[in-house]
């Protein structure tokens, strides 16, 4: 149980163009998604917690107009890295919580890898 | 606010050798703790966690934790390491309920030899 999965697990892409990421809860109902970003050989980096059907709240130095969050259902958050350039290749994991007996543990997805010409 | 420190970038061990990854945190209130262990470019996957009860806990593949409250420490153990130990792992803190961010040491990476 507590699936997580990512989706594609890794894009290439021009810079200038945007790039969409879908993160799913495969067998339970995920109320809060989370979407870290890490950089080669560090830790994560959250940027932004989404609740279903709520806005995103966004970390500190985190631009909501470029990394776009939508958590549309109880199973699926997309991420948007909108006009991508080279600085935001990266490798970004997604993670889901749910309110039911396991509110305390985040069940992480595989990640994917973002590059950007 | 909570922080996490992990002692050792990398800590190197032999085939079937005791393994100990050191993990002291800081949070003003009782906290949940957690080990997740990553492979490369993968996601993390849950070792462990300490929520409340016991605080000695035992995960998957061999590994344990140890919650010391007096030492805020939640060291990372397991007493005879294999090769497909190799990883990066992370200590994570959050607080206790849950409801709140994860907030992840920097990572130590385990090196396994023959």
């Amino acid at each position: 149980g507590a699936v997580v999965s990512q989706h594609p697990s890794r894009v290439i892409c021009k810079s200038g163009t945007s790039v969409k990421i879908e993160c799913r809860s495969l067998d339970f109902q995920a109320t809060t998604m989370f979407w870290y970003r890490q950089f080669p050989k560090q830790s994560l980096m959250l940027m932004a917690t989404s609740n279903e059907g709520s806005k995103a709240t966004y970390e500190q130095g985190v631009e909501k107009d470029k990394f776009l969050i939508n958590h549309a259902s109880l199973t699926l958050s997309t991420l948007t890295v909108t006009s991508a350039h080279p600085e935001d290749s990266s490798f970004y994991i997604c993670s889901a919580r749910t309110s039911g007996a396991f509110t305390d543990t985040q069940y992480f997805g595989p990640g994917t890898r973002l590059t950007v010409l | 606010a909570q922080s996490v420190t992990q002692l050792g970038s990398h800590v190197s061990v032999s085939e079937g050798a005791l393994v100990l990854l050191r993990c002291n945190y800081s949070s003003s209130v009782p906290p949940y703790l957690f080990w997740y262990v990553q492979y490369p470019n993968q996601g993390l996957q849950l070792l462990l966690k300490y929520t409340t009860g016991a605080t000695l806990v035992k995960g998957i593949n061999g590994f344990e934790a140890e919650f010391k409250k007096s030492e805020t420490s939640f060291h990372l153990t397991k007493p005879s390491a294999h090769m497909s130990d190799a990883a990066e792992y992370f200590c994570a803190v959050t607080r206790i309920g849950g409801y709140s961010t994860l907030t992840f040491g920097k990572g130590t990476m385990l090196l396994v030899s023959p």
